[in-house]
């Protein structure tokens, strides 16, 4: 079974900070994404990276940079966090970069910015 | 502009009767659609997938159905079960995907 962990499922910082979230997934998948889901919106897709330091920015990469270092994690970073990434933060991961691949997905982490 | 949409935010369906959520997409070149069942405080898990060369894939009580010229899909579930209460998404694209709003389904007992 793929397994993808996100480092917090819950967390609190304040406006400005810094803020980091880990993905990291077990089966040796090529591809990894990051998404935030908000009501009304669905998801999102924020980042994605298809080998260890390539990276392409998704829908909404505005506020947000990426970093994968090793194959099997992946990092969103918040440089300067604000209140409106208040949300969901899904990662994700699948195979191989090719056409009708399954995306797995982690647990997700919900950030409250105040 | 919302290139995959589910138009229908919540629906309640009575237990053993069929549920049926919609998807609607705008881009011709999707050729891979997903649907995901999602519920609170988990991340989404993959439910069925079809490819653009096929028109209906079943597994189990999921069935969904692609209609290529309408750009249309949607998922059957038959019969419903309490236990299928979550919030479904449906996605579209490449290796990339863009998701729907998701449809919050309610099976009643």
């Amino acid at each position: 079974d793929v397994k993808v962990t996100q480092s917090s499922r819950y967390l609190v910082k304040r406006t400005g900070e810094k803020v980091f979230l880990e993905c990291v997934q077990d089966m040796d998948h090529e591809n990894m994404f990051w998404y935030r889901q908000d009501p009304g919106l669905g998801l999102r897709l924020i980042y994605f990276s298809y080998d260890v330091k390539m990276k392409e920015k998704g829908d909404i990469p505005e506020g947000y940079s990426v970093s994968r270092e090793k194959k099997e994690r992946f990092s969103l970073i918040l440089e300067s966090a604000s209140t409106n990434q208040t949300s969901m933060y899904l990662c994700a991961s699948s195979l191989v970069r090719g056409v009708w691949e399954t995306q797995y997905f982690g647990p997700g982490t919900r950030l409250l910015v105040l | 502009d919302q290139q995959v949409k589910q138009n229908s935010p919540s629906l309640s369906v009575q237990e053993g009767r069929i549920s049926i959520l919609n998807c609607d997409y705008t881009n011709s070149m999707f050729d891979y659609f997903l649907w995901y069942k999602k519920y609170p405080a988990e991340g989404p898990t993959f439910l069925i997938s079809i490819s653009s060369i096929k028109d209906k894939n079943e597994d189990g009580r999921f069935t969904v159905f692609l209609n290529k010229s309408a750009k249309h899909l949607s998922l059957h579930i038959v019969p419903s079960q309490p236990g299928d209460s979550a919030v479904y998404f449906c996605a579209a694209g490449t290796y990339k995907y863009i998701f729907g709003t998701g449809t919050r389904l309610k099976v009643l007992a």
